[in-house]
């Protein structure tokens, strides 16, 4: 059983589309999280969400948007796509209630996203 | 503001050899602590963390680290490296209230010589 997905695994698109990435935790966790991670595996945290409800929003462009339709999924929407938004961007999730920051977070398999 | 530093890019050890990975934070209260493993393709595992208690930390696949308030080190250590082991390493660090935000290190890639 994969305790984080994300779909898709791999996604070339063409600059100025829009694409979606998916992630689904089966762990009934009530936080999640979107990470990027560019060509020098720099790791880096855009969103989390607790139970629904918008945590974290980093310095990211508003071309990014994530949604949460329940504490189980979060997606990842981009628009107009850009060269630099190539990168793997990784899905997280864990049992943290409340901030407190000391629960694992499980990692998704990552989405390659290649923008041309 | 916290940051991560892992001064080694990339480490070559033999295989059945001993294993040390540095890591430095910056950060005015007591951090948390994490290492996570990245092996080729695949996200991120967690080997060990620390939050408060016994500064020394045993992790998975038989990994520990250290925490040195005075040093601002949490060096990953591990005394008979197996070919397996060859990944990525980050080191991390997070606070307390901050949502789970974690700041992550910029990576050290271990290869492992047969």
């Amino acid at each position: 059983d994969t305790a984080v997905s994300q779909t898709p695994k791999y996604l070339v698109t063409q600059m100025g589309n829009d694409k979606s990435i998916k992630c689904e935790q089966n762990l009934g966790h009530d936080t999640m999280y979107w990470y990027k991670q560019d060509s020098k595996k720099f790791l880096k945290i855009m969103f989390s969400y607790n139970n629904k409800e918008l945590i974290i929003n980093e310095t990211v462009p508003n071309r990014f948007s994530p949604k949460s339709p329940d504490k189980a999924h979060l997606n990842l929407h981009i628009n107009s796509l850009e060269l630099g938004d190539s990168a793997v961007y990784f899905c997280a999730s864990s049992q943290d209630k409340s901030g407190s920051g000391t629960d694992t977070q499980y990692f998704g398999p990552g989405t390659r996203l290649t923008v041309l | 503001a916290q940051s991560v530093t892992q001064p080694d890019i990339h480490i070559t050890v033999s295989e059945g050899a001993s294993l040390e990975l540095r890591c430095n934070y910056s950060y005015g209260a007591t951090p948390y602590l994490f290492w996570y493993v990245q092996s080729p393709g695949q996200g991120l595992q967690l080997l060990l963390k620390y939050f408060s208690g016994d500064t020394l930390v045993q992790g998975i696949k038989g990994f520990e680290a250290e925490f040195k308030r005075s040093q601002s080190s949490f060096n990953l250590r591990k005394p008979s490296v197996h070919w397996s082991d060859a990944a990525e390493y980050f080191c991390a660090v997070g606070a307390r209230n901050q949502g789970g935000k974690l700041i992550f290190g910029q990576g050290t890639e271990l290869s492992v010589k047969p």
